[in-house]
C-alpha cells in the first residue's frame, strides 16, 4: 500500500502557482520523496526527488518538513498542460529494482 | 529516439488467446519493470529485473511471464488471457547504481489491452 496521503482534487488558476501537499508521516530515514505525474493516457512522468533539503529543478520545487512528515510539490506558474494527476510517493534506495508504489494521487485541473 | 517504447500500442484479443507485448529502452539502463494500471487507474507493479535477474514478482497470476533477452529488453507474454486482464500496461526503465540517488524511471507510452 502507498505510504502517502494527498488530496484527490485541486484546482489551479493558469499562471498561478500549483501547491500539491503530500502526507508521509511513516516516512523511514533511508526513503526518498519522488513526484511523478501522469498526463491524461500517457505514461508517468519523472517531477523531482529529494530526501530532506528542498530540491528545485526546471519543471518544479519541493518542500520538505523538517521532521520529513509532509511534503510540498509546487508549480511556479501553472499552465494547461500541467493538468494531470500527481503522484507523490517514498522509495527506499537500498535495492535494486524497487517499485514505485502508487496512490490515487491528486488530479490538478489547471483553468483559464 | 524514443527513450522507452512499447509496441503494441493497442491490442484487442479474444479471451484464451496468447500475447506478447514488448519494451525496449535506449538509455542504459539495468533495470526494467511492468506496471499494471486498471480501469480504476490505480497503478501497481507487476514485475522487475536487474541486470536480467528477476528481482521483483508481485502477486501476478503465472500466466504472466517476462522474459528480458538483454539489458535493454523487457518482453510480456501473457497465456490463456481473461477479461480482467483488460488494462494499460506500462514499461518503465532505470539506472539503479548504488549510491547515485537519481534512479528516476523512465516510462514507456503504455501498451492498452483489451479482452473481448
Amino acid at each position: 500500500d502507498a505510504k502517502t496521503t494527498q488530496p484527490p482534487s485541486m484546482d489551479c488558476a493558469e499562471g498561478r502557482a500549483a501547491n500539491l501537499p503530500c502526507n508521509h508521516s511513516t516516512i523511514s530515514g533511508n526513503e526518498y520523496v519522488y513526484w511523478y505525474r501522469q498526463i491524461h493516457s500517457q505514461g508517468p512522468q519523472y517531477i523531482i526527488h529529494g530526501l530532506k533539503n528542498n530540491e528545485t529543478n526546471e519543471m518544479a520545487s519541493l518542500i520538505i518538513t523538517e521532521d520529513r512528515k509532509s511534503s510540498t510539490l509546487i508549480l511556479p506558474h501553472a499552465t494547461l498542460r500541467d493538468t494531470a494527476v500527481y503522484y507523490c510517493i517514498v522509495r527506499s534506495l537500498n535495492q535494486a529494482g524497487t517499485a514505485l508504489i502508487f496512490g490515487k494521487g491528486t488530479t490538478l485541473s489547471v483553468s483559464s | 529516439d524514443t527513450a522507452v517504447s512499447q509496441t503494441p500500442k493497442y491490442l484487442v484479443t479474444q479471451m484464451g488467446n496468447d500475447k506478447s507485448i514488448k519494451c525496449e529502452q535506449n538509455l542504459g539502463h539495468d533495470t526494467m519493470y511492468w506496471y499494471k494500471q486498471d480501469s480504476k487507474k490505480f497503478l501497481k507493479i507487476m514485475f522487475s529485473y536487474n541486470n536480467k535477474e528477476l528481482i521483483i514478482n508481485e502477486t501476478v497470476p503465472n500466466r504472466f511471464s517476462p522474459k528480458s533477452p538483454d539489458k535493454a529488453h523487457l518482453n510480456l507474454h501473457i497465456n490463456s488471457l481473461e477479461l480482467g486482464d483488460s488494462a494499460v500496461y506500462f514499461c518503465a526503465s532505470s539506472q539503479e547504481n548504488m549510491g547515485r540517488v537519481e534512479n528516476e524511471q523512465f516510462f514507456g507510452p503504455g501498451t492498452r489491452l483489451t479482452v473481448l
